[in-house]
């Protein structure tokens, strides 16, 4: 347990399908991360949120929108996606946002399929 | 943005110790090096974070020269459980910079 919980763990859609991942972290953090983990590739950024503000990868496709209702939450809404978007959806938090010294708190990840 | 190079994957047997090696020739003043272990399935988990000299916890121990360019992963006495990618990355803890994960190294550990 790393004190951030991801759910679903598995979620398989259609390419019509609207769905919501949600991540929620119990570490007292001020920064919360969504990244994408395609088979055999790196992890990619997706987006950051930092003290209520917002930085995202400019290539994510806008059919990836995210939200983060408080510093504990995160949510990444989902719609019309594509096979390819089929991956590991990691969210992490940590003390502060985005320097890249910073210790990061992983999620179990949600494994997504789309059909 | 500093970059890291690591060997794609390295064998091992268990009981023998491990050493993995990272680049990172263009390493800033205010840079700290840390490395994650990543299971399949899983996301990342965080092992040990230096500066410079030498750091060790209860996992592992890193090993980073006077030039900062490199540093190296050590993991005494490996196990099967240790077989898993291993992440370098190298950055600030403070500040705005995106953090980038390569592609790891690739541990396989066998009996």
């Amino acid at each position: 347990e790393t004190g951030v919980t991801q759910t679903p763990r598995h979620l398989v859609m259609g390419m019509t399908n609207k769905k919501s991942l949600k991540c929620e972290q119990h570490l007292g953090h001020n920064a919360m991360y969504w990244y994408k983990q395609s088979a055999k590739k790196p992890l990619e950024l997706m987006f950051v949120y930092s003290l209520e503000e917002r930085v995202e990868n400019n290539s994510v496709p806008s059919r990836f929108s995210p939200e983060c209702p408080n510093s504990s939450h995160l949510f990444l809404h989902l719609h019309t996606l594509q096979p390819e978007d089929s991956a590991l959806y990691l969210c992490a938090s940590s003390h502060t946002g985005l320097a890249g010294g910073n210790e990061q708190f992983f999620g179990p990840g949600t494994r997504l399929t789309v059909l | 943005l500093a970059k890291t190079t690591q060997p794609i994957s390295m064998d091992s047997y268990e009981g023998q110790e491990v050493n993995i090696t990272c680049s990172h020739n263009n390493i800033a003043t205010n840079d700290y090096i840390t490395w994650y272990q990543q299971f399949p399935s899983q996301g990342p988990r965080f092992i040990i974070q230096g500066y410079k000299t030498k750091v060790t916890n209860e996992v592992a121990s890193l090993f980073i020269p006077a030039d900062r360019k490199s540093s190296t992963l050590s993991l005494p006495r490996v196990s099967l459980s240790d077989t898993a990618v291993y992440y370098c990355l190298v950055g600030p803890t403070s500040g705005f910079q995106k953090l980038v994960f390569g592609t790891g190294t690739r541990l396989l550990v066998s009996p």
